[in-house]
C-alpha cells in the first residue's frame, strides 16, 4: 500500500501556543487529503477535507479559524492548531486519497498525539 | 438509521478459529467498501477493499460484499493474537469523496 507520513508523532505544548502538523504522501500524489481527530476509545471524527490549491472543506462544528489547513502541493498538507487549549488534546490523523486501479483508496498517516498542558 | 453499522463487540474468538466481522450500510448507491484495522493507540491501516459482489481473498482475509442485502463482511481465518484490534468498516456514500466509517468492532483473539 501507499505510504503517508506525519510529523511530529507526538507533541506537548503549553496552552495558548500554536502547533503545526505535517502530512506527506511519500510515494504517490494525493488528490485529496483528510484530517481526522480521535479521542480515547472513540471513533474517528473527520475534521476537514482538503484538495491541493483550494480551501479546505470543514465538517460541521469544526472551527476553521482554529484548525488551519494548508494543502500546498499534491504531497503535503498541514494542520495548524491555533491557540491550543487542553480540550484540543487528542490524536490527530491525516489520510491521503488517490486513484488505485480506478478507485479511490485512502491511506492513513501514523497520527500525531497532541497534549496541551 | 446510521449510515454504517457495526457491532461494537468485543468479539472474542480462540486462536486458530475464524473471526467473522459484519457491517451493514444504508446507502444503496455505495460502490466502494473498505476494511481498516486499528490497533490501540495507532492509526487505521487499510487491509481490504472490495468493489464487486462476491468474495475477495487476500491471505487469511476474505471480504464479502452483498449489495442487494447491503452488507459487507470480513472473515479472518486462523485467527492469531496479533489480529486483536478494532476493525473499521468504511465506504463512500453517494457522490461524497469522503469515507463514512462505522464505529468499529473490537476483536479479541484468545490463547
Amino acid at each position: 500500500g501507499a505510504v503517508v507520513s506525519q510529523h511530529p508523532s507526538r507533541v506537548i505544548c503549553k496552552s495558548g501556543t500554536s502547533v503545526k502538523i505535517e502530512c506527506r504522501s511519500l510515494d504517490f500524489q494525493a488528490t485529496t487529503m483528510f484530517w481526522y481527530r480521535q479521542f480515547p476509545k472513540q471513533s474517528l471524527m473527520l475534521m476537514a477535507t482538503s484538495n491541493e490549491g483550494s480551501k479546505a472543506t470543514y465538517e460541521q462544528g469544526v472551527e476553521k479559524d482554529k484548525f488551519l489547513i494548508n494543502h500546498a502541493s499534491l504531497t503535503l498538507s498541514t494542520l495548524t492548531v491555533t491557540s491550543a487549549h487542553p480540550e484540543d488534546s487528542s490524536f490527530y490523523i491525516c489520510s491521503a486519497s488517490s486513484h488505485f486501479e480506478g478507485y479511490n483508496e485512502q491511506f492513513f498517516g501514523p497520527g500525531t498525539r497532541l497534549t496541551v498542558l | 438509521q446510521k449510515e454504517v453499522e457495526q457491532n461494537s463487540g468485543p468479539l472474542s474468538v480462540p486462536e486458530g478459529a475464524i473471526a467473522s466481522l459484519n457491517c451493514t450500510y444504508s446507502d444503496r448507491g455505495s460502490q466502494s467498501f473498505f476494511w481498516y484495522r486499528q490497533y490501540s493507540g495507532k492509526s487505521p491501516e487499510l487491509i481490504m477493499s472490495i468493489y464487486s459482489n462476491g468474495d475477495k481473498e487476500d491471505g487469511r482475509f476474505t471480504a464479502q460484499l452483498n449489495k442487494a442485502s447491503q452488507y459487507v463482511s470480513l472473515l479472518i481465518r486462523d485467527s492469531q493474537p496479533s489480529d486483536s484490534a478494532t476493525y473499521l468498516c468504511a465506504l463512500y456514500t453517494g457522490t461524497a469523496s469522503k469515507l463514512t466509517f462505522g464505529t468499529g468492532t473490537r476483536l479479541q483473539v484468545t490463547l
